[in-house]
């Protein structure tokens, strides 16, 4: 399995610019987070979601929109980025089903730079 | 406000030493507690999962604990390793807001050799 799969690893972008990270999990996973991270702050909650076609916000979620079209995939778009939106960002699913344990799984992160 | 700190922001120990990482939250009511591992530039790796209803997990030289009347974790890492230096963030997710899981800022470890 590959777990959580986050597109594009690494993305510079000019202010004013949108751009979409793709994050795609195979586990079957209910729930799906979108974080970012940056220095000295942890990690922020901006959006998650609770199933296909529900979304909800985080602790900062201006600036971003996303969608769960599809069970397996969360989108986070940018419409109009800026440079304080440069940061990590990270997204994670954690399951419902039988044998839930609520383990949050990780993708490996996408650097966004606006300049 | 539902918080989880994790002092101190920094660490750095000879190696073979046995240390303990902290992680202090401010509600005892929550559904588990998790202790993940990061590499410079690097993603989350999880290290140890604790349910509500558990008091340890261990795995390896790894160690952690759950007091949740006091609203403390501890991770404790046994002969410490030049490899282990990382940074080690600890997850709550609460009862009540079940959803979401809250970070600490983490304890950036030195192991030097």
């Amino acid at each position: 399995n590959a777990g959580v799969t986050q597109t594009p690893k690494f993305r510079v972008l000019k202010t004013g610019q949108s751009m979409t990270l793709l994050c795609a999990q195979d586990m079957n996973h209910e729930y799906m987070y979108w974080y970012r991270q940056d220095p000295g702050m942890g990690l922020r909650l901006i959006h998650y979601s609770v199933g296909e076609g529900t979304t909800a916000k985080g602790e900062v979620p201006d600036g971003y929109n996303v969608s769960r079209l599809k069970k397996q995939n969360f989108l986070l778009g940018l419409e109009s980025a800026a440079p304080s939106q440069t940061s990590v960002y990270f997204c994670a699913s954690i399951n419902r089903g039988l044998g839930y344990t609520g383990e949050l799984f990780f993708g490996e992160g996408s650097r966004l730079t606006v300049l | 406000k539902q918080e989880v700190t994790q002092i101190p922001a920094a660490l750095s120990v000879p190696e073979g030493e046995n240390l303990v990482l902290n992680c202090s939250f401010t509600d005892s009511a929550i559904y588990n507690l998790q202790w993940f591992r990061q590499d410079p530039g690097k993603g989350l790796t999880s290290l140890l999962l604790i349910q509500s209803s558990q008091r340890e997990q261990t795995s390896g030289r790894l160690n952690a604990s759950l007091d949740k009347s006091s609203g403390r974790s501890t991770l404790y890492i046994a002969a410490s390793q030049p490899g282990d230096s990382a940074t080690y963030l600890c997850a709550v997710r609460f009862s009540g807001g079940y959803q979401k899981v809250t970070f600490g800022t983490g304890t950036k470890l030195q192991v030097i050799p």
